[in-house]
């Protein structure tokens, strides 16, 4: 099973870089990792998607190294508003079907 | 619009008395999923359907079952609930995996259950 480990909370300022990373030892080949943002009483919500080396879309980067035992999500000039929980999923093979796994999240206060 | 709904958004019921919650998206998906979060753990995976009358277990399929006959619903059912059930429901849905890419998953506006 593709588990994957996540700090349970880090707190940053307003106008700060957040880095987020994730570990995900047994990713299968074919997976991509996706980060999902999610805010209290609300279902999460996609943010990026990447395979290998880097992504950027217009609220976040994400960093993939070669052997992509880790990623890391990258939120540039964070707000208040960015205050939420963040998860990293990965795709396990392992049953022959996809099943999904999340990881605990990492919750992030933004402070003023 | 583009959305999944769930219903019902919270529901109060009693120990063993069967019920069900819908779970509808109209983005024409194969692959839908349940999900229930609890504080400290996250979400967690239930059960999965890679498309109609193709289900699977996730991580904690006791307790529950579910049914796929028609592409847009995918209902979650507790025959027998029990307190330890009381959690925060999610349904959500995205497009075909048969690449093994992890596609975009949708996710419905939740339903709170509490089983007394």
């Amino acid at each position: 099973l593709a588990k994957t480990t996540q700090p349970i909370s880090m707190d940053s300022y307003e106008g700060q870089e957040v880095n987020i990373t994730c570990s995900h030892n047994n990713i299968a080949t074919n997976d991509y990792i996706t980060w999902y943002q999610q805010f209290p009483s609300q279902g999460p919500r996609f943010i990026i998607q990447g395979y290998k080396t880097k992504v950027t879309n217009e609220v976040a980067s994400l960093f993939i190294p070669a052997d992509r035992k880790s990623s890391t999500l990258s939120l540039p000039r964070v707000s208040l508003s960015d205050t939420a929980v963040y998860y990293c999923l990965v795709g396990d093979m392992s049953g022959g079907y996809n099943k999904l796994i999340f990881g605990a999240g990492t919750r992030l206060a933004v402070h003023p | 619009e583009a959305q999944v709904t769930q219903n019902p958004r919270y529901l109060i019921t009693v120990t063993g008395k069967k019920l069900t919650v819908t779970c509808s998206q109209n983005m024409n998906h194969e692959y839908m999923s349940w999900y229930r979060q609890d504080p400290g753990l996250g979400l967690r995976q239930i059960y999965y359907s890679m498309n109609v009358e193709v289900t699977d277990k996730g991580d904690v399929p006791e307790g529950y079952k579910v049914s796929r006959k028609e592409k847009r619903n995918f209902p979650l059912i507790l025959e027998s609930p029990s307190p330890n059930q009381t959690s925060l429901y999610f349904c959500a849905s995205s497009s075909s995996r048969d690449s093994g890419i992890t596609d975009t998953q949708y996710f419905g506006p939740g339903t709170r259950l509490t089983v007394l």
